[in-house]
Parts: structure tokens; sequence; C-alpha cells
């Protein structure tokens, strides 16, 4: 089974500049959730997605947002690109059975630099 | 509120030795979930474990055993004979069902060095 795949690896943009990232979850799995990391703040949760609707939302400013498709591919897309907005961002996919107690299963992640 | 708490920030231990990584919670919730992750330098976080709050049973998994302590709130893990391929970014995390949806909350995580 193929894990869960974010696309591209590595970006480098300019401030003012926006950015979309890709993510494929694993087959099957109908969540998909978004993190931001860097070194001082650790894993910051952005959003969460299931059957296309967001289901819940991190304190993020509304230049980060994000979609669902039908096949459970989602994106984030990232406006008016700023310098602390560097980060490698995650992306993580789970079965989500309404138990909430399903593993995340994460993307190696996208690694942005804004210049 | 959900809280999680990885007081280690950085730990360094010789090859061989054993070494245990600290992980309290905080949680309301009567029924809950507790996770590990590691992540190494290649940045993909991978799932090791998980426990719900009705089991506290440890768990040992060849060199990789977890306490889990409701009575302090614990879900301690420890490595033993430590090699340099468990030099990674552990994460202890928190889940619960919140509104039908699955809330999870991550610690900060321990950076653990595994020094040949």
């Amino acid at each position: 089974k193929a894990g869960v795949t974010q696309t591209p690896r590595y970006l480098i943009k300019t401030r003012g500049q926006q950015v979309t990232l890709s993510c494929s979850p694993i087959s099957g799995h109908r969540s998909v959730s978004w993190y931001q990391q860097t070194p001082g703040q650790g894993l910051q949760f952005l959003f969460e997605y299931f059957s296309e609707t967001q289901r819940n939302k991190g304190n993020f400013p509304g230049r980060f947002s994000g979609r669902q498709f039908s096949n459970s591919r989602s994106e984030m897309n990232v406006s008016t690109l700023e310098l602390g907005d560097s980060a490698l961002y995650l992306c993580a996919s789970s079965l989500d059975m309404g138990q909430g107690n399903s593993p995340l299963h994460f993307g190696n992640g996208t690694r942005l630099t804004v210049t | 509120a959900q809280k999680v708490t990885q007081a280690q920030t950085e730990i360094s231990v010789v090859e061989k030795e054993d070494v245990t990584l600290d992980c309290v919670y905080e949680t309301r919730d009567t029924t809950y979930y507790l996770f590990w992750y590691k992540q190494p330098p290649s940045g993909e976080l991978v799932f090791l474990i998980r426990r719900n709050s009705f089991d506290e049973q440890n768990e040992i998994s060849g060199r990789y055993s977890w306490n889990f302590q409701k009575s302090t709130s614990s879900f301690n893990f420890t490595i033993t004979a430590s090699q340099v391929v468990d030099s990674a970014v552990y994460f202890c995390a928190l889940s619960a069902l919140r509104g039908g949806y699955q809330k999870v909350t991550f610690g900060t995580g321990t950076k653990l060095q595994v020094i040949p």
C-alpha cells in the first residue's frame, strides 16, 4: 500500500508570492490533516479535512487555506508569503472510523523556504 | 483542554545505553488514546504505538518499551541498548473524540542523539 505522498519536496519562494502544496493520502483514508513544523514552534496544527469538508482549523491567519477533493487528495495554499512561513509542512492521513483512535500516517513533508 | 508535555528537549546518550523519554499529559476525557511517533532526519513522522486510556498494561516491542501510568498521567518510552539509528525526534501525542472528530494534541518533541 502506498504511503502518504507530498509534492513537491522542496520549494523556494519570494515574499509576497503564493504557493500550493499537494498531498495524496493512503488509499481508503478519508481524513487529511496539515501541520506546520518549525524549530521554535514544534508541530502546529493547520487544518483537517474529511470527505471534502474542513472539520477543524488551527490558529493560523486566513492566508493559509486548504481543500480536499472527492478522491481525498488535499491541497493547501499559502498566499502573500512571509519570511516566517518558512517551515516543513507535513500532511497526515488517517482512517478515522469515528472513534478518536486512528494513528496518523505522515508524508515526508514539503520544505518551504521564503526569501 | 488537552495538553502534552515533553519536558526533555534534547537528550544525548552513548550507544548501548538505555534511555527513557518522558511524556506527561492532561485531559478531562475519560476515553482517550496516547501515541508515540518517531521523526528521523528524513522528516516523515512514523507511528510507533497507540494505547487507550483503559489499558495500562506495559508493552514491549524489541528494544522499545512503553510504561503507561494513569495515576501520574504519564506515558514514558524506553529504548534499551540504544543504537545510532534511534537518533530522531520523538513525539508523544494524545487524541480523543470531540464533536464527532478526532482531536490530536502533540507534545513539543524530544530530540534523541545516540553517539557511537
